[in-house]
C-alpha cells in the first residue's frame, strides 16, 4: 500500500508567489493533519481534518495560510503571498481513528522562498 | 496544557552498545498515548512505539522499548544493540485530551552512531 503522497518535494520560489502543496493521504485514513519543521520553532502542527471537515487550524500562522480538503485523497496547504520566513519543511501526515494511534507522515516538501 | 521536555540535543553511542533517549511530558490528563519517531537525514518521519497511558507494561518494537515510568511521568526510549542506520533526530510526542487530541512534539534528540 502506498504511503502518504506529497508534492512536490522541492519548491523553490520567489517572494510574493503562491505556494501551493498537496497531499494524498493513506487509503480508509480518516484523518489529516499539516505540519511546519523549521529549526527555529521545530515541528508545529498548523491544522488537521477529521472526514475531510477542518476540525482545529489554530496552529495556521496568519491569513495568507490556507487548507483545503475537498475529499478523502486530496488536501492542499496554500500560502499566498509566500515570504522568505515561510521557508521549512512541510510535512503532510494522516492516520485511522485519530488520537491515539500512530501518524503516517508523508516524505514532506521542503520550501525555499527567496 | 500538554509539554514534552527531551533535554539531549545529542548523544553519541558506540555501534552495538544500547543507548536511552530521555522525555518527559507534563500532562494532567488521565489518559494520553505517547510516541517516539524517527527522522533520518533524509528526512521522513518514521513511527517507532508507541505506549498507552493506562498500558501496564512497557511497550516495545524489535530493538526499541519505552521505559515508561508515570509516576516520574518520563517515557525513554531505549535501543539496544545500536546499528549505523539508527542515526537520526528522534523525536518524543504525546496525545491527550487537555491538548485537544492535538500531538504535541518535543525538540529532538540527535543520536549519533559510531562505528
Amino acid at each position: 500500500d502506498a504511503g502518504v503522497i506529497q508534492s512536490p518535494r522541492h519548491e523553490v520560489t520567489e517572494m510574493g508567489q503562491e505556494v501551493t502543496l498537496r497531499c494524498k493521504p493513506i487509503s480508509g485514513h480518516d484523518y489529516l493533519f499539516w505540519y511546519r519543521q523549521t529549526m527555529m520553532r521545530g515541528l508545529e502542527l498548523l491544522i488537521y481534518f477529521n472526514n475531510n471537515v477542518p476540525i482545529d487550524d489554530s496552529g495556521m500562522p496568519e491569513d495568507r495560510f490556507s487548507a483545503k480538503m475537498p475529499n478523502a485523497s486530496f488536501s492542499t496547504l496554500k500560502i499566498q503571498p509566500s515570504e522568505p520566513r515561510d521557508s521549512a519543511v512541510y510535512f503532510c501526515a494522516s492516520n485511522n481513528r485519530g488520537h491515539y494511534n500512530e501518524q503516517f507522515f508523508g516524505p514532506g516538501t521542503r520550501l525555499t522562498v527567496l | 496544557a500538554q509539554k514534552i521536555t527531551q533535554t539531549q540535543p545529542g548523544m553519541f553511542v558506540q555501534e552495538k552498545e544500547a543507548v536511552t533517549l530521555d522525555c518527559t511530558y507534563d500532562t494532567s490528563d488521565p489518559s494520553y498515548g505517547l510516541f517516539w519517531y524517527k527522522q533520518p537525514s533524509s528526512g521522513e518521519m518514521i513511527f517507532l512505539i508507541y505506549q498507552g497511558s493506562y498500558d501496564q507494561q512497557n511497550a516495545t518494537e524489535g530493538r526499541y522499548s519505552l521505559n515508561f515510568q508515570k509516576a516520574r511521568k518520563s517515557a525513554n526510549l531505549v535501543i539496544s544493540a545500536s546499528q549505523l542506520g539508527d542515526s537520526a533526530m528522534y523525536f518524543c510526542a504525546m496525545v491527550g485530551a487537555g491538548g485537544s487530541y492535538i500531538p504535541t512534539f518535543g525538540r529532538g534528540t540527535s543520536l549519533i552512531v559510531h562505528p
